[in-house]
């Protein structure tokens, strides 16, 4: 079983409409970070949340992380074609920065 | 900005051969790391360093070996590559103590292997 764990693994949404991707983990988060990667290419870093409650926002996407840390949530406003792409979610699993990643949601925009 | 570039974006090997793929970054980071990636599984940590001719095995080091001889540079080897080693590679590097935050990730290799 996936230490870290998303929810959808698939997402197809309306131009326009927000959504909302979890990530849940059974142990306490110590730093949680969230990559977006285009298909076939690289991961690219978007947030990272390190203390309970902390919300971080950048452009229209707004990432959480709950009090107790084990659990963050994606939100993207107003979804746009530049939205789509697979995003992950990777959680550091205390030193030397090796981190642990859920299985990826897949967000298509339809126009 | 930080540039990690891998050595392939596509490759395609035969089975029992010996494969390279190669990882280089230009921001003098310490650690260095080696990911599989394959549907339904996200990333899986294969092989890590944190420094020049140190190495640890991740979650999956079965089927692979590394080399890190320059600080900058990072090998992953498939010493007889097998069809279930198919996958997309991915490399990432991160400085350490005062100058950790994220990993940067490389492009990806995309490895079929027939």
């Amino acid at each position: 079983s996936q230490e870290l764990e998303q929810s959808p693994q698939s997402l197809i949404v309306q131009e326009g409409k927000n959504l909302t991707i979890n990530c849940t983990s059974s142990k306490t988060l110590y730093g949680l970070y969230w990559y977006k990667q285009k298909y076939g290419e690289g991961l690219i870093f978007l947030m990272m949340l390190q203390k309970g409650g902390e919300e971080k926002s950048h452009e229209k996407i707004t990432a959480k992380l709950d009090e107790k840390k084990q659990q963050s949530s994606l939100h993207i406003t107003a979804s746009q074609p530049s939205h789509a792409g697979i995003y992950l979610c990777g959680a550091d699993r205390r030193g030397a920065q090796k981190l642990v990643f859920g299985q990826g949601t897949r967000l298509t925009i339809n126009p | 900005d930080v540039k990690v570039t891998q050595s392939s974006r596509y490759l395609v090997k035969r089975t029992g051969e010996k494969v390279f793929l190669e990882c280089v970054q230009d921001m003098d980071h310490e650690n260095m790391f080696w990911y599989r990636q394959d549907p339904g599984l996200g990333l899986r940590l294969i092989y890590f360093s944190y420094d020049v001719k140190m190495k640890e095995k991740g979650d999956i080091p079965e089927g692979y070996s590394v080399s890190r001889e320059k600080k900058e540079r990072f090998s992953l080897i498939l010493e007889s590559a097998s069809t279930n080693q198919t996958s997309m590679y991915l490399c990432a590097s991160c400085g350490s103590g005062a100058r950790a935050d994220t990993q940067y990730f490389g492009p990806g290799t995309r490895l079929t292997v027939l």
